[in-house]
């Protein structure tokens, strides 16, 4: 267990719906990353949080959006879901973002759009 | 735009033998070059890591070469076991901003 959790694990859902994936940080940490994983982009960074605030902004979607919770858990909400938007979603979390440590990252949750 | 590119996409080792990974960069303001394990199923983990004003850095049987002028690094795993089977990723960053990952070399070591 690394200490991030994320859920659900696995979620299947159909074209054009919304979905809500939830990641809570390890004890501590409190940055939040989210990355998406395909098999042919590997990691993709989408949204970083730190303490509640958007630090940073990849190539994340408008139909995508997140949050930062003050008890830091973090939400990423995906909209007018369709079938390119199949992948592993990853959420990882740090200390600070300032300094050189790695990112702990939870187990994933694998979206599949149908 | 591939920030950090990583070769080969797959691999074949024998037990024993050397497993060596690439990634390539061309952001010179790249600080930290890490790379990432990850089993099936499970989220990538950090294996080992180096910064740019050290040429090599060695943990146990891993290993990352650093290149500052040729803008390369590579993973070089030494007597490569089949516990080692698992997807590679190299990612750099600079300062604080968040890591970008190359896209990731399937190894496979077979006995």
């Amino acid at each position: 267990d690394s200490g991030v959790t994320q859920t659900p694990k696995h979620l299947i859902t159909a074209t054009g719906q919304r979905v809500t994936l939830r990641c809570s940080p390890r004890s501590g940490d409190l940055s939040v990353y989210w990355y998406q994983q395909s098999l042919d982009q590997g990691l993709q960074f989408l949204i970083q949080y730190y303490n509640g605030e958007e630090r940073a902004k990849g190539n994340i979607l408008e139909r995508f959006s997140a949050q930062q919770f003050p008890d830091l858990h973090s939400e990423l909400n995906l909209s007018s879901l369709e079938l390119g938007d199949s992948a592993l979603y990853f959420c990882a979390s740090s200390v600070d973002p300032g300094l050189l440590y790695g990112y702990t990252f939870g187990s994933g949750t694998r979206l599949t759009v149908v | 735009q591939q920030q950090v590119k990583q070769s080969p996409q797959s691999l074949i080792v024998q037990k024993g033998g050397i497993s060596i990974i690439n990634c390539a960069y061309e952001n010179t303001a790249f600080d930290y070059f890490p790379w990432y394990q990850q089993f099936p199923g499970k989220g990538p983990a950090l294996l080992i890591a180096i910064r740019p004003d050290v040429s090599e850095k060695k943990e146990g049987r891993f290993t990352i070469s650093f290149n500052k002028s040729a803008k390369q690094f590579s993973l070089h795993i030494m007597d490569s076991q089949p516990g080692d089977s698992a997807t590679y990723f190299c990612a750099a960053r600079k300062g604080n901003t968040p890591l970008v990952f190359g896209k990731g070399t399937r190894l496979s070591v077979i006995a």
